[in-house]
This record gives C-alpha cells, structure tokens and sequence, in this order.
C-alpha cells in the first residue's frame, strides 16, 4: 500500500483495560507523528518521531501513555488503565523527514472506545 | 504558543455557489507554514492547500484558493463552485518553519455542507 496505514480502525475497551494502537507509516518516511482528535480537545498534537527518536512527547496527556517505534518504521501507542476520557480518534501521520516543509499524509485513524 | 481559530463551527453552501472559511493564528515567529485540510467522514485527511508565509501571493489549487493577511494574521479559504463531494470537517493548520520538525497545530474545524 502507498498510504499510511492504521490497526485496528475501531477499538473498543473497557475501562481499566491497555490498549495497543498501531501505524504504518508511508516506506521512506523518517518522521512520524501522532494526534488525537477528540470532542472537547480538538485536534491534538501528542509524539513525534524521527527514525526511533521521540524528541518531543510534549503532548502525551499522562503518564499511561506510551509509543515506541521500531525499525525507523511501525510505531505502537500503548494507552495503559485506559479511562473513558481516552475515546478519541488517533491519527497517525508521516513525512519523507522532520523538515517543515514536507507534507504530512495522515492514516484512516483509530477510533478508540472506552467504555 | 501558536494557536489557531476557526470562528465558523459549520458553514453551508449551495452547489456550484462560492464559500469562504475563516481561520486566523497567533504566533511570534516569521517564518511558518499554514494549510487547510479536509476531513470527509472516512476521517482521512486531506491536504487541500498551503501557503508559505515568506511568499506574499496566494495560493490557488483548482477551485480552492486561500486568502493570506499576514499582518492581520488570517488565512481564509475560498471553494468556487462547490461540489458535493466537498462536504466535510475543514480544519486550518499552522506549522512552525526553519529548523522545526513540523508539529502541525489545528484549529477546531468547520463543518461544510453543501447542498444541491
């Protein structure tokens, strides 16, 4: 596939319960983002990723959360004791590199439900 | 911070007529990026358009084109001849330039319906 893609498209948890959150970014790209977009916070910048650097994880909202990436490719946010304010959709985004100029081409998403 | 506003929660346009969405941002630096993109309800998106902020014309793609008042600090999009397909979640986008990483900021979005 050309796009990036996203795992699974809908989740739904239980409160209390982990979650794990997956992107494949577009091959080549180096610079991988991810966002939450939820009702009452809008659209939200949370990790970005250069290669398997995280240097800004200025928007992860807590401590439960978590990313990894791996192989300068796929990445795993891990949502950890998940409460019902996680229900969000993630999106994940990637660039050819972390330079502003590039185009971000986002995935579908992963609506998160957290009941 | 940078931040960015959409004051339109939802707009509504009749096909083949023209829309403008509204958009302004606060930010201290001078060299940074601003884009609209779309969000149909499959909740990919889009890019639509981009301007950069050190070149003064506008950006035109097809039928979409932005209005950019750096003073002011404004960026509005125009859709001419409104299709059906554009009915979406518009959101405006700021991002840092030089030697940034390209976190993308966003409004909070405007909801276009177009009907025919």
């Amino acid at each position: 596939g050309a796009g990036v893609s996203q795992s699974p498209s809908n989740k739904v948890t239980e409160k209390g319960k982990d979650v794990e959150l997956r992107c494949d970014p577009i091959s080549g790209h180096t610079a991988l983002y991810w966002y939450r977009q939820s009702l009452g916070q809008g659209l939200e910048f949370l990790i970005y990723f250069q290669g398997n650097s995280a240097p800004d994880k200025s928007g992860l909202p807590s401590d439960r959360f978590s990313a990894e990436r791996t192989g300068g490719s796929v990445s795993t946010l891990t949502i950890q004791r998940t409460q019902q304010e996680d229900s969000a959709v993630y999106l994940c985004a990637s660039s050819l590199d972390g330079n502003s100029y590039n185009e971000q081409f986002f995935g579908p998403g992963t609506r998160l439900t957290v009941l | 911070a940078q931040t960015v506003t959409q004051s339109q929660p939802e707009m509504s346009v009749q096909e083949a007529e023209t829309v403008t969405l509204s958009c302004t941002y606060d930010t201290s630096e001078s060299d940074y990026y601003l884009f609209w993109y779309k969000q149909p309800p499959s909740r990919q998106m889009i890019l639509v358009i981009r301007q950069e902020a050190y070149k003064q014309q506008n950006a035109t793609e097809n039928r979409f084109s932005v209005n950019f008042q750096k003073a002011a600090k404004s960026f509005s999009l125009k859709i001419s001849d409104s299709q059906l397909g554009d009915a979406a979640m518009y959101f405006c986008a700021y991002r840092d330039g030089g030697t940034s990483y390209g976190k993308l900021t966003f409004g909070q979005g405007t909801i276009l319906t177009v009907h025919p």
